[in-house]
């Protein structure tokens, strides 16, 4: 089986324009997680989803960050306008149910804004 | 509220010692706990997790983990280290929802 597919891998942006890290999960798992990660602050959790709402978004650092996932088979993250102190690794995971803990990462989007 | 601390942010071994990772935990209710590893320029994958059976838990690629409720800790090992176990190792707690909350990582090199 495929596992979760990311894409861009890599994304190079000037400060100000529109970024869209896009993920598809694992088929049949109805849980999917965009998670950052920086070398200051480790992994941290921006949004869950659960079959397809979003159920806790505490993470989302502004406004300027959204996400959305239209359908179980694609999630977008958004970072509109995006500033310097954005740039990391961008995961997104899956789990089949919504308790296990047993995720399923991609290999990330690297996010660099200058 | 659930959190992990590593003890240790880098690990050398030569290849073919123990490999000792550790962790420690804090939970106000059982929690659930994992180990997690991270190649190079790789999402994490999980090596291994304790849900409240078994208190020595094994995983894949001969790594174990062990359960100390009294310690409150959750070290992982390896009797003999790999050229290829070189990664970053992340410990993670739950309290059975869908929350994990990882530790700081560990990065361990192997020296031949």
């Amino acid at each position: 089986d495929a596992g979760v597919i990311q894409s861009p891998r890599h994304e190079v942006t000037e400060m100000g324009q529109e970024v869209t890290l896009r993920c598809k999960p694992i088929s049949g798992h109805n849980s999917l997680f965009w998670y950052r990660q920086t070398m200051m602050r480790g992994l941290e959790l921006l949004i869950y989803f659960n079959n397809n709402v979003p159920i806790d978004d505490s993470g989302m650092p502004e406004d300027r960050f959204s996400a959305k996932m239209p359908n179980a088979s694609f999630s977008t993250l958004k970072i509109q306008p995006s500033e310097p102190r954005d740039s990391a690794v961008y995961f997104c995971a899956s789990q089949r149910g919504e308790d296990t803990g047993e995720l399923f990462f991609g290999e990330g989007s690297r996010l660099t804004v200058l | 509220a659930q959190s992990v601390t590593q003890l240790g942010s880098h690990v050398s071994v030569s290849e073919g010692a123990l490999v000792l990772l550790r962790c420690n935990y804090s939970s106000s209710v059982p929690p659930y706990l994992f180990w997690y590893v991270q190649y190079p320029n790789q999402g994490l994958q999980l090596l291994l997790k304790y849900t409240s059976a078994a208190t020595l838990v094994k995983g894949i690629n001969g790594f174990e983990a062990e359960f100390k409720k009294s310690e409150t800790s959750f070290h992982l090992t390896k009797p003999s280290a790999h050229m290829s176990d070189a990664a970053e190792y992340f410990c993670a707690v739950s309290g059975g929802d869908y929350k994990l909350s990882f530790g700081a990582g560990t990065t361990v090199t192997v020296r031949a």
